[in-house]
């Protein structure tokens, strides 16, 4: 099935770093979603981003809606333990339907 | 509001049987979705419903997979004649009301084929 590329696949960090994702995809997007899932859960809700150029921040977390609307970017300030997980980005293509499609996701691993 | 409820979180079957799994979406939820994900992937779209109506279905939803959501409420996935590659987490997730476009996600289910 589609989905989006998300880069990187996984990373190890120290506590108390930053940390930056992104997400490309061939399509043009009207709405980026950035979800954060742990094992054996159903993914969670961190960022919906509607707009070119938004930056919109939760808590530590900021997310970027990329200019040409192809890409979105994920940063997460001052990692915790609890920030260990995969990340995942998600939207409709502006194609006309409602299908979200999701991305291929990132792993987030922190040494504390 | 409880969220978006599935059942059951597990199943073990044996190759060949049929499975059937249960969605509860948010109550004033109209669109309802399923996805699939195994192993290290992201969630592969299956189908969506609006209201009663479903309106578009993936590739992956080969003729042993049916959905239904009969009165625009709840839905259902069913698999027959199970095989060992449908052994996957389940995941199904709402949106609704005028201008959502989030999805809220339940649990889901996690199916394995012996």
């Amino acid at each position: 099935g589609q989905q989006l590329n998300q880069s990187p696949q996984s990373m190890f960090i120290q506590e108390g770093e930053d940390v930056s994702m992104n997400c490309t995809s061939s399509s043009i997007f009207n709405t980026w979603l950035w979800y954060k899932q742990e094992p054996g859960e159903g993914p969670v809700l961190l960022i919906a981003l509607y707009k070119a150029g938004e930056l919109t921040s939760n808590g530590r977390l900021t997310a970027q809606f990329g200019i040409t609307r192809k890409d979105s970017f994920l940063n997460i300030s001052a990692s915790i333990p609890s920030d260990v997980g995969i990340y995942f980005c998600a939207g409709p293509p502006l194609s006309g339907t409602y299908k979200y499609i999701f991305g291929t996701g990132t792993r987030l691993k922190v040494l504390a | 509001d409880t969220g978006v409820s599935q059942d059951p979180r597990h199943k073990i079957t044996k190759r060949g049987q049929n499975v059937t799994f249960r969605c509860d979406p948010i109550s004033e939820h109209n669109r309802l979705y399923w996805y699939r994900q195994t192993l290290g992937q992201g969630p592969e779209f299956l189908t969506y419903f609006q209201n009663e109506a479903q309106l578009e279905k993936s590739r992956l939803l080969s003729d042993r997979f049916s959905a239904e959501r009969p009165k625009g409420s709840f839905s259902t996935l069913e698999i027959q004649r199970t095989e060992q590659g449908d052994s996957a987490m389940y995941l199904c997730a709402s949106i609704g009301g005028f201008g959502a476009n989030v999805l809220t996600f339940g649990a889901g289910s996690r199916l394995t084929v012996l």
